[in-house]
């Protein structure tokens, strides 16, 4: 079956700009995770969601980060102004339920701020 | 203090060797465990889950401890192919990560 699939998997934006990366989970998982991965570091909590609604949204850095998943499958983290220090792999994993089954990662988008 | 913690390493231990992982977890109502394992420019993959009771898969055993708040790696009779980040994950009210350690199996 279909796993984890994030969209685009490199994404290159100028300073200041406006980008946003796409998740979509394994079908029928309720739970979704978003995380950023900096090279030679684990991969760092931003937002947890369980079902449509932001579960836990602290790792987020601050405000010019935003996620939806208006539906409760498909999520998009979103970021405004964008700096050269967000440049990063963002990681989407999803888990069958938000009770501390497995999760499984989508293939990561890198984003490159120039 | 972080939620995970783990020796970042490197490990680079000789093909044949048994080499172990530990990693530590601050909050104590943590419910589930997992191993990870990352190629480089690679997404995490779910190498085995953890259970209290201590599980074994081929090669690979993983160990909790919940007195001491750790978790554990073992790999046996370690192979080139084992070369990889090893990451532990705890699950309390969401998923935190390590920073993963880095194993090199040396021919």
């Amino acid at each position: 079956g279909a796993g984890v699939s994030q969209t685009p998997s490199n994404k290159v934006t100028e300073k200041g700009k406006y980008v946003e990366l796409r998740c979509d989970p394994i079908s029928g998982h309720t739970a979704l995770y978003w995380y950023r991965q900096s090279l030679g570091q684990g991969p760092e909590f931003l937002i947890y969601f369980q079902g449509t609604g932001a579960a836990d949204d602290s790792g987020l850095p601050n405000d010019r980060f935003f996620a939806v998943r208006p539906e409760g499958s498909v999520s998009t983290l979103k970021i405004q102004r964008t700096e050269r220090g967000d440049s990063a792999v963002y990681l989407c994993a999803s888990s069958l339920s938000g009770l501390g089954t497995e999760a499984f990662f989508g293939q990561g988008t890198r984003l490159t701020v120039v | 203090r972080k939620e995970v913690e783990q020796d970042p390493g490197p490990f680079n231990v000789p093909e044949g060797a048994t080499v172990a992982f530990n990693c530590t977890y601050s909050n104590s109502a943590s419910q589930s465990f997992f191993w990870y394992r990352q190629d480089c420019r690679k997404e995490p993959k779910l190498l085995m889950s953890v259970y209290s009771s201590g599980n074994e898969d081929g090669r690979f055993t993983a160990q909790l401890n919940r007195a001491s708040q750790y978790i554990s790696l073992l790999i046996r009779d370690s192979k080139l192919s084992d070369s990889a980040t090893y990451l532990c994950g705890s699950f309390g009210n969401q998923f935190y990560f390590g920073t993963g350690t880095s194993l090199t199996v040396i021919p």
